[in-house]
């Protein structure tokens, strides 16, 4: 099983439709959980961290599973502008070790 | 403050040649890593380092290798270039926050190509 997974899509949406990705991850201490997104050919930017009780930001909202080991990805009125790769990263620690893991991403294509 | 720098931007090697990935960091951060990305696969680490002096493997080292004498450089060697290897490589760095790591900044990343 990989440390991290995504759906790798793609979602093909119309603007102002709802979208939410799910990610798993495989280590239950894993203790840091993030979305990046990244726009084609371009470097990975965090787009917000995932808090235990949930959090907001405008019209992304992620959410943390630790039961079922899953974050998630909310996205409200898509635009187009909102057309990129979702990556979902983990904090990995296990013993010594202590890394971020990235999932190989969810692509978004928001379509007018 | 520049933030996380790669160079070159672009590279085209030889098969068989060696070369040197530069990546510096001006945020004082102790957690520095290498990914590559190819088509289909995501982002995948190379190698990482959590200090000065102290480096780990990631999950595709073979082929690589990394130093750490200063907080701000973390330079990633390639010591015989092979086709494998033409993809494009992430330099990351960021802040440790009660031991989990906090947001990762990237640089904006090199285009290698081995023929």
């Amino acid at each position: 099983r990989k440390e991290v997974e995504q759906d790798p899509g793609p979602f093909n949406v119309p603007e102002g439709a709802t979208v939410a990705f799910n990610c798993t991850y495989s280590n239950s201490a894993s203790q840091s959980f993030f979305w990046y997104r990244q726009d084609c050919r371009k470097e990975p930017k965090l787009l917000m961290s995932v808090y235990s009780s949930g959090n907001e930001d405008g019209r992304f909202t992620a959410q943390l599973n630790r039961a079922s080991q899953y974050i998630s990805l909310l996205i409200r009125d898509s635009k187009l502008s909102d057309s990129a790769t979702y990556l979902c990263v983990v904090n990995d620690r296990r013993g010594a070790t202590n890394k971020l893991i990235f999932g190989t991403g969810t692509l978004l294509a928001v379509q007018p | 403050n520049a933030g996380v720098t790669q160079t070159p931007k672009f590279q085209v090697l030889k098969t068989g040649q060696s070369m040197t990935l530069q990546c510096a960091q001006d945020m004082n951060h102790e957690y520095m890593s290498w990914y590559r990305q190819d088509p289909g696969m995501g982002l995948r680490l190379i190698h990482y380092s959590v200090g000065a002096g102290i480096t780990d493997q990631g999950e595709v080292p073979n082929g690589y290798n990394v130093s750490r004498s200063t907080t701000e450089d973390f330079p990633l060697r390639l010591l015989s270039a092979a086709p494998s290897q033409t993809s494009v490589y992430f330099c990351a760095s960021s802040q440790r926050d009660r031991g989990s790591y906090s947001e990762q900044f990237f640089g904006p990343g090199t285009r290698l190509t081995v023929l």
